[in-house]
């Protein structure tokens, strides 16, 4: 069975740009979490999806940040406009059901530089 | 906010010798999770415990899960260089859909 699938693995890119990650969780999976890892702040929950809906974006840094999921099968997470201090591991992650009690399955993650 | 302090943040170890790391939180859990990180690669989750006292066992890995369900431990017998990695527990509170993260224990093994 396909995991979480996010792209690109790798994005370099200059401050300023605009920056789209994409993940498309495993089908039949209900829950959809975001994450950034660095680190200095460790793994750190940016936003989560319910049923396609936003339930929390209390995690997304600042407005800078913007996330959507439009369908069950695919959701992305964009920066406009980037700065350095984004530079992260960004993880999406999925799982069955609304609660915490089931376990999260991460994608590979996009390692983001940007200079 | 609620918090999971997990220790140490990291351990030496000889191929061959004993790890363990620990979480602790000052209220009550609903459950916990244990999820291991290789070096550059994603959390994999691993066990989750629910029970008062719980012990679980996958091979040389046994997870307890503490009387009052405020505390959790994971414990490598005899570490492996495929071990290498960082072991991250992962909690929540009542039945809501965040979890907490704990900050994770690297295991290293000694050259």
């Amino acid at each position: 069975d396909a995991g979480v699938i996010q792209s690109p693995r790798h994005e370099v890119t200059e401050m300023g740009q605009e920056v789209t990650l994409r993940c498309k969780p495993i089908s039949g999976h209900n829950s959809l979490f975001w994450y950034r890892q660095t680190m200095m702040r460790g793994l750190e929950l940016l936003i989560y999806f319910n049923n396609n809906v936003p339930i929390d974006d209390s995690g997304m840094p600042e407005d800078r940040f913007s996330a959507k999921m439009p369908n069950a099968s695919f959701s992305t997470l964009k920066i406009q406009p980037s700065e350095p201090r984004d530079s992260a591991v960004y993880f999406c992650a999925s799982s069955f059901g609304a609660y915490s009690n089931q376990p999260q399955h991460f994608g590979d993650g996009t390692r983001l530089s940007i200079l | 906010g609620q918090q999971v302090m997990q220790i140490p943040q990291y351990q030496h170890v000889q191929e061959g010798e004993d790890f363990t790391t620990y979480c602790n939180s000052s209220t009550t859990l609903s459950n916990i999770q244990w999820y291991k990180q290789r070096p550059g690669g994603h959390p994999v989750f691993l066990i989750q415990l629910v029970k008062s006292g719980e012990v679980k066992k996958q091979k040389r890995l046994t997870f307890q899960f503490g009387e009052a369900k405020k505390n959790s431990s994971l414990h490598i017998t005899a570490t492996q260089t495929t071990d290498v990695g960082t072991y991250f527990c992962a909690s929540t509170w009542d039945s809501n859909y965040q979890l907490i993260w704990g900050a994770g224990t690297k295991l290293i093994i000694k050259p």
